[in-house]
């Protein structure tokens, strides 16, 4: 595609709900890093992917939180039990590969709110 | 802890004048260190990527600069238009055991004024 697509655009839950947010990487491009922004935040780091191995998922704030990505393009970011704390903009970013200096581009992201 | 800090955090200032935003981190060991321009409601999108080994780079009227021994960046806005309008992060990479994992600072909001 001609960016990186992130689907829905906006998902409003309840707590305690599981959610399932899906980004699209550019294609060919074989890192996908997952950020989470709060408002009046920068992004903060979630994980990063590899090809289809989680490379460094340090950044996930409990094991509420996962992310697959099976055939090392989709990625699917999956929240259980959310709680109000996790509602934020979810980023994806693709890059060609792991570098220095390789150009991240983001997605829109996804508006997640937990009422 | 891996800090990125940036200042000021909000700006405003009239069509056509420059100005230039600061960034101070503590990341280490440092990989690189980029600016990115966000518009509300959209992804980050690059602007300058610099390693370690440069100390300046340019994208049109954008100019960053780093300072690796103090752990300093600036980015420099030329002749500033409406659409400058936006919030302006500074992110560096850590390399730390060969894994590229990046640190965001919260961003400087600009807003220039016709």
């Amino acid at each position: 595609g001609a960016g990186v697509s992130q689907t829905p655009s906006n998902k409003v839950t309840e707590k305690g709900k599981y959610v399932e947010l899906r980004c699209d990487p550019i294609s060919g491009h074989t890192a996908l890093y997952w950020y989470r922004q709060s408002l009046g935040q920068g992004p903060e780091f979630l994980i990063y992917f590899q090809g289809t191995g989680a490379a460094d998922d340090s950044g996930l704030p409990n094991d509420r939180f996962f992310a697959v990505r099976p055939e090392g393009s989709v990625s699917t970011l999956k929240i259980q039990r959310t709680e109000r704390g996790d509602s934020a903009v979810y980023l994806c970013a693709s890059s060609l590969k792991v570098s220095g200096r390789d150009e991240q581009f983001f997605g829109p992201g996804t508006r997640l709110t937990v009422l | 802890k891996n800090q990125v800090e940036q200042s000021p955090q909000s700006l405003i200032i009239l069509e056509g004048k420059n100005c230039t935003l600061q960034c101070n981190y503590t990341v280490s060991p440092f990989s690189n260190l980029r600016w990115y321009k966000q518009d509300t409601g959209r992804g980050p999108v690059s602007l300058t990527i610099m390693t370690f080994s440069e100390n300046t780079k340019s994208n049109g009227r954008y100019t960053a600069t780093l300072d690796a021994d103090t752990k300093q960046s600036s980015l420099h806005i030329t002749a500033s238009q409406l659409s400058d309008s936006a919030s302006y992060i500074c992110v560096v990479g850590d390399s730390t055991s060969g894994t590229y994992k990046y640190i965001f600072g919260t961003g400087t909001r600009l807003k220039v004024l016709a």
